[in-house]
């Protein structure tokens, strides 16, 4: 069975800084790799899909790289801001699309 | 776009009371999923269907069932409630073979 493991489990930065979100999966033969920011009570709101071919995927000041060899991905948020204040999941489907997720990290972003 | 929907967004229920959650996926996905975020906790998964048929089970409850219908919506039925059973539920919905799933928002569920 996969198991996701997210280090830290919690985050406190002060504004403007780059941060990395470490994510690690034990099986490697993946199909791809999920980001997910999730608000306190709110739903799920998928940031970036890496493809298990690609290597890094980028949307505005999140990059999220992806090493299937050694079962790791991070999320990179540059020049963070109080809005990015959330808990981030990783996921990764297995081959009938059920989702395994990471515990998450707990980002705060300090004005 | 149109995304996966889900009802009631919240739900108050008593012990012992039934539930009934709604899922209605993305037009032409074929596959749902449902799963279980307690507080605190990462969403765990719960029950799949493919084609009105259930294809996957994880650590769904007995007291819990599910079904997919013909219009590929889903719905989740919760009887004997139990404070435990307070959380966060998703329903996910994918087009098999492509690996990718997207999410509803959610219906809180609160049993008191």
């Amino acid at each position: 069975k996969q198991e996701v493991t997210q280090i830290p489990a919690a985050l406190s930065v002060p504004e403007g800084e780059n941060l990395v979100l470490n994510c690690s999966f034990t099986d490697s033969a993946i199909y791809n790799l999920q980001w997910f920011r999730q608000d306190p009570g709110k739903g799920l709101t998928s940031l970036l899909l890496i493809q298990s071919s690609q290597r890094e995927q980028t949307s505005g000041r999140l990059n999220a790289s992806l090493d299937k060899s050694s079962g790791r991905s991070t999320l990179y948020i540059a020049a963070s801001q109080p809005g990015d204040s959330a808990t981030y999941l990783c996921a990764v489907p297995n081959t009938g699309n059920q989702f395994y997720f990471g515990t998450g990290t707990s980002l705060t972003v300090i004005p | 776009a149109a995304g996966v929907i889900q009802s009631p967004r919240h739900l108050i229920k008593e012990k012992r009371e039934t539930a009934t959650l709604k899922c209605y996926p993305i037009p032409r996905h074929d596959t749902v999923y449902w799963y279980q975020q307690g507080p605190g906790q990462d969403p765990q998964f719960l029950i799949s269907f493919y084609e009105k048929m259930q294809s996957d089970k994880g650590s769904i409850p007995d007291r819990f069932s599910a079904q997919q219908f013909s219009d590929y919506h889903s719905e989740l039925n919760m009887s004997s409630l139990e404070l435990g059973d307070s959380a966060l539920y998703f329903c996910a919905s994918s087009l098999v073979g492509t690996n990718l799933g997207s999410f509803g928002s959610g219906t809180r569920l609160t049993v008191v």
